[in-house]
């Protein structure tokens, strides 16, 4: 099983609502990521668990808490959003290694903000 | 610094023909650098990645050249299909990776066509 199986893969919702996406890997993966991605541009990387412990916070604005429950799930809290914060949402995960190697992406959850 | 500039933006390939993305990055610190694709509607996926230490890897039909002292590299899709029609990104990181986490510096990708 190499699949990163994302939910849902549409969100609709307005500025003042509360929603969440989900992600869930059984690779045995220790390490998780979020990326959003705009039309035409590549992924940006959001936030980085590793042993279920944020490692990694780019800068990114408090309407979006991550959150890591178990080695397998990975969620992405959403309040207060903004219009520009439409996007497709990608998950991803990898082995916790030393040395570098596949980030496994699932196929993501567009989030339309009105 | 952490740049990765990607060209062309986008390519049109008749099939059976020759795909070349070209990326180039600043920063010395990036010692891995992995190509991924993306299909509409999919995440990407890893396609091949190279390291400095040679400066050619093959895969099938895909080749990475790898030139260190021009911090140039460039992907070559031999005999492209249709089914090669996708954006491909190229990305570059460190090999030796802190708290086992990857932080990927993608380029901004390059949509391919491959007229049949």
């Amino acid at each position: 099983d190499t699949e990163v199986t994302q939910t849902p893969k549409h969100l609709v919702m307005g500025m003042t609502n509360k929603k969440s996406l989900k992600c869930e890997q059984h690779m045995g993966h220790r390490a998780m990521y979020w990326y959003k991605q705009k039309a035409k541009k590549p992924p940006e990387l959001m936030f980085v668990y590793s042993y279920e412990k944020l490692s990694i916070n780019e800068s990114v604005p408090s309407r979006f808490s991550p959150e890591c429950p178990n080695s397998s799930l990975l969620n992405l809290h959403l309040h207060a959003l903004q219009p520009e914060d439409s996007a497709l949402y990608l998950c991803a995960s990898s082995q916790v290694l030393v040395i570098a190697g596949e980030l496994f992406f699932g196929e993501g959850s567009r989030l339309t903000v009105l | 610094q952490q740049q990765v500039k990607q060209s062309p933006q986008s390519l049109i390939v008749q099939k059976g023909g020759i795909s070349i993305i070209n990326c180039a990055y600043e920063n010395t610190a990036f010692d891995y650098f992995p190509w991924y694709q993306q299909f509409p509607g999919k995440g990407p996926a890893l396609l091949i990645a190279i390291r400095p230490d040679v400066s050619e890897k093959k895969e099938g039909r895909f080749t990475i050249s790898f030139n260190k002292s021009a911090k140039q590299f460039s992907l070559h899709i031999m005999d492209s299909q249709p089914g090669d029609s996708a954006t491909y990104f190229c990305a570059a990181t460190t090999f030796r990776l802190i708290q086992g986490a990857q932080k990927l510096v993608f380029g901004q990708g390059t949509r391919l066509t491959i007229n049949p």
